[in-house]
Order: structure tokens, then sequence, then C-alpha cells
């Protein structure tokens, strides 16, 4: 079973900061990788996904993942947050299609990052 | 096109009485997923579900939750006899195709509260 590690339960972070998000996953095969963002009081929606291909992943609103084999790491980074930036993010993990698993995610536990002036 | 809607988006029942939560997922999308979400522990999986057909359910526990996504209408979560660690937030997403590459879209959620 696939297991999704997000260190750091709280990040903080000035204006204009770069911050980074971490996320490690457990899988023997490379699976597909989602970061996704909730806003208060709303549900989540996409950042950006990497399934094959360049390890680099753009996404919406200036955020960008790195895919890292080796190291079994999908960080997320911006590198300069804004206020509105101010949200949960969850990191979430799938089997690839090709290798029978389940087609359900597996979801960290989310970073709140908040972002002050 | 509609996102995907669930309503009501805040719930408060008693001790015992039963909740429904309702989804509809996006148009054009036949697989529909239900999660829990509780402060500080990120989304667990419940039940995934196609039109008619209960695909995946090993995330509910096996008393007093149902779920049902019929030929017409919305998807339904059922919890009977609700208790106080049933208060949760409950978040129903859609997908158009079963794969693990398509992201899901997710509904803003309901939010129960149980006194």
């Amino acid at each position: 079973a696939q297991s999704v590690t997000q260190l750091g339960s709280h990040v903080s972070v000035s204006e204009g900061a770069l911050v980074l998000l971490r996320c490690n996953y457990s899988s023997s095969v490379p699976p597909y990788l989602f970061w996704y963002v909730q806003y208060p009081n709303q549900g989540l929606q996409l950042l950006l996904k990497y399934l094959s291909g360049s390890t680099l992943v753009k996404g919406i609103n200036g955020f960008e993942a790195e895919f890292n084999k080796s190291q079994t790491s999908f960080h997320l980074r911006k590198p300069s947050v804004h206020i509105s930036d101010t949200a949960e993010y969850f990191c979430a993990v799938s089997d690839d299609d090709a290798s029978g698993g389940s087609y359900i995610p597996t979801f960290g536990r989310g970073t709140s990052l908040i972002v002050h002036p | 096109n509609a996102g995907v809607m669930q309503n009501p988006r805040h719930l408060v029942r008693r001790r015992g009485q039963e909740a429904r939560l309702r989804c509809s997922p996006m148009k054009g999308h036949s697989h529909v997923y239900w999660y829990r979400q509780l402060p500080e522990e990120g989304l667990k999986f419940m039940v995934y579900l196609q039109k008619e057909n209960i695909i995946d359910e090993s995330g509910m526990p096996k008393e007093r939750f149902s779920a049902e996504f019929p030929k017409e209408g919305p998807s339904i979560l059922r919890i009977q006899q609700v208790v106080r660690g049933d208060s949760a937030a409950y978040f129903c997403a859609s997908s158009p195709r079963t794969s693990s590459s398509y992201e899901q879209y997710f509904g803003p959620g309901t939010r129960l509260t149980v006194t």
C-alpha cells in the first residue's frame, strides 16, 4: 500500500519569500503524484500532477514541483508567495494504471501554509 | 459547466439521528468518491462508486454507514444513529474515467456536527 509523508504540518513565511513544502512517498514503482490546495471552507483543487516525462512540473498560481525518483520525493515550491496562497496543501499518490493497483489516491495529512505581510 | 455539488453545506444532527449527505458529480463524470476529513488528519478515503455499483468500500466503517449512486440522481452518503465522533467534513469527488492518472474534482464539502 502507498504511504505519503508531508514533513511539517505548519509552515509560516513572509509574503514574497520562497516556500518549499515537502512530500515523500513509498512505492516500488514510480506512481502518479499530485498536489492539491484547499482554501478555507472549500474543497480541494488540483495544483499540478506528475504522470511521466519531465521531472519538473509546473502548475497553477506559480507553483511547481519536482519528482525525484531516487529520493522518492515530490516537493512543492513557489519562488515568491502571496498572502492569497494561505491555504492547506495536500500531496497525493496513486498507483499507475499498469501496476494493477488501486485507483484510489492516498493523501498526505496536509501542510498548512500561512503567508503573512 | 457546474462543478461538483454537495448539499447541505452544513448539517447539525443530535446523537442517534440520521444524516444524509448528497453529492452531484460534474457533468459527464460517472465515478464518485467520498472522503472524511478530520482536523490535522488529512483526507481519509471512504468509498468509491460508479453508477449503481459500489466499487471499493474499504474505507467505510462496517456499521451505520452506507453509500449509493443510483442511475438517476445524486450520490448519497448515509450515516445512521450518528455519534459525536462522526462530526467531520465530508467531501465528495468525481472523475471522468477509471484511471489513476485523472485528478479528482472535489465538492465544497458537508460539515457535519453531531450534538
